[in-house]
């Protein structure tokens, strides 16, 4: 089975940096990915880990730590069009296949 | 940009009818997946499917809930009878295979049962 944990909510003013926690437990890890959900709209992808360590792609960087069971999610120069839901995901190899599991979502509120 | 197709994008139906979702992947994209989003909650996986095969139902309310993916290609999700709690956004997604690839979400389906 799969236990992500991730904030509710969060807040942060423009232009400041964010980071958004995620920790899971899992029987067979094989990667985690972040998306961003506007409201209404459909999940969109951000970042893919597979091993330990920080991917930076622009103003958004994801980390990785598999012994602990945790990732971050950074945001940088924050904008008000970075006011979504952020959602952490992790992909289990199950018996019937690979698995993507969600966790709740974090809600950023980007304030001017 | 390739994207991957919904409809109808809004459902309005009273509870003990039936309804039915679409989805198109984007071509050539093997994997297909149904999810459930309930407001301010993560996406649920209902089913995967690999071609026209189902790899994974078990979150799939079977008593109510049926999913086809005939020729391995669009996919239709039927609900009947559908009931209050039903009510949700209904995701479809691809990807090329199932492993480390990210997946491409549709605009989804919102369904209100009354």
């Amino acid at each position: 089975g799969q236990n992500i944990d991730q904030p509710t909510e969060m807040t942060a003013t423009e232009g400041a940096i964010v980071q958004i926690n995620c920790t899971y437990q899992t029987s067979g890890f094989n990667g985690l990915f972040w998306y961003q959900q506007h409201a209404g709209e459909a999940p969109t992808f951000l970042s893919y880990n597979v091993l330990d360590g920080l991917e930076e792609k622009g103003r958004f960087s994801s980390f990785l730590s598999r012994s602990k069971g945790y990732s971050y999610l950074l945001l940088k120069e924050l904008q008000m069009k970075d006011s979504a839901s952020y959602l952490c995901a992790v992909e289990d190899v199950g018996n019937a296949g690979n698995m993507l599991t969600f966790g709740g979502g974090t809600r950023l509120m980007v304030k001017p | 940009e390739a994207e991957v197709a919904q409809s109808p994008r809004y459902k309005i139906t009273e509870k003990s009818q039936a309804v039915a979702f679409w989805c198109d992947p984007i071509s050539g994209h093997a994997t297909l997946y149904w999810y459930r989003q309930i407001l301010g909650q993560g996406p649920e996986l209902l089913v995967q499917f690999q071609d026209e095969s189902v790899v994974d139902d078990s979150q799939l309310p079977k008593d109510r809930f049926s999913a086809e993916r005939l020729k391995g290609v669009d996919s239709t999700l039927k609900i009947q009878p559908a009931e209050l709690g039903d009510s949700a956004m209904y995701l479809c997604a691809s990807s090329p295979e199932q492993q480390g690839w990210e997946q491409y979400f549709g605009p989804g389906t919102r369904l209100t049962v009354t």
